[in-house]
């Protein structure tokens, strides 16, 4: 998926540690979103932001924070993980409300 | 709550014929919709969308029918081959979430030659 990079693509972690998952887009989107997709759920909301400096909460956003200080990039912090937050990431990007989003190759994050 | 339901976990169809993969929303307010294919690995991309004042729109190989009485939209496949394969996700906003997508389950098309 060109356009839309994620780091790591892989990661585990301990109980109560902390990290950060990277999404970075070079094709000027304004519009950007973290997706979780846990198996039998499909891909739900984490956070999302419609520009640089405003962020807002989706549908799960608790043990999530994020932060948007340039129009490039939106990662994605644990703050102290737990094993529910095992899943699959995604970061997805647009140009507008009706819009296709656009979606990264995805982070997997394994909490022991 | 699950606003947005794919109900067929999987479908598997012969190379050649149609495929046939369902949703059915509950929110009035959606108004746009999309289908997502998704591939092991791999980030899902876009494959076609409708706007609720439409009640079909097709793209190749692909139609997707909006029933808006019903809340239902399906999305044919015709003719389905191999590299159809995938995991296909429905996906809709409303007038009020902006950008926000809600997403269905997902639907494991396979498609055997």
């Amino acid at each position: 998926n060109a356009g839309v990079t994620q780091t790591p693509k892989f990661q585990v972690l301990k109980t109560g540690q902390s990290m950060t998952l990277q999404c970075a887009q070079d094709m000027n989107h304004e519009y950007m979103s973290w997706y979780r997709q846990d198996p039998g759920m499909g891909l739900r909301l984490i956070h999302y932001s419609v520009g640089a400096g405003i962020t807002d909460q989706g549908e799960v956003p608790n043990g999530y924070n994020v932060s948007r200080s340039t129009t490039e990039d939106f990662p994605l912090r644990l703050l102290s993980a737990a094993p529910s937050q095992t899943s699959v990431y995604f970061c997805a990007t647009s140009t507008g409300s009706y819009q296709p989003q656009h979606f990264g190759d995805g982070t997997r994050l394994s909490i022991l | 709550d699950q606003q947005v339901k794919q109900n067929s976990p999987s479908l598997s169809v012969q190379e050649g014929r149609i495929s046939i993969l369902n949703c059915d929303y509950t929110n009035s307010m959606f108004d746009y919709f999309l289908w997502y294919k998704k591939y092991p690995a791999e980030g899902p991309t876009f494959l076609i969308s409708i706007s609720s004042i439409k009640d079909k729109n097709e793209d190749g190989r692909f139609t997707v029918f909006l029933n808006k009485s019903a809340k239902h939209l399906s999305l044919h496949i015709v003719p389905s081959q191999p590299g159809d394969s995938a995991v296909y996700f429905c996906a809709a906003r409303s007038r009020t979430s902006g950008s926000r997508l809600t997403f269905g389950e997902g639907t494991q098309l396979t498609v055997n030659p």
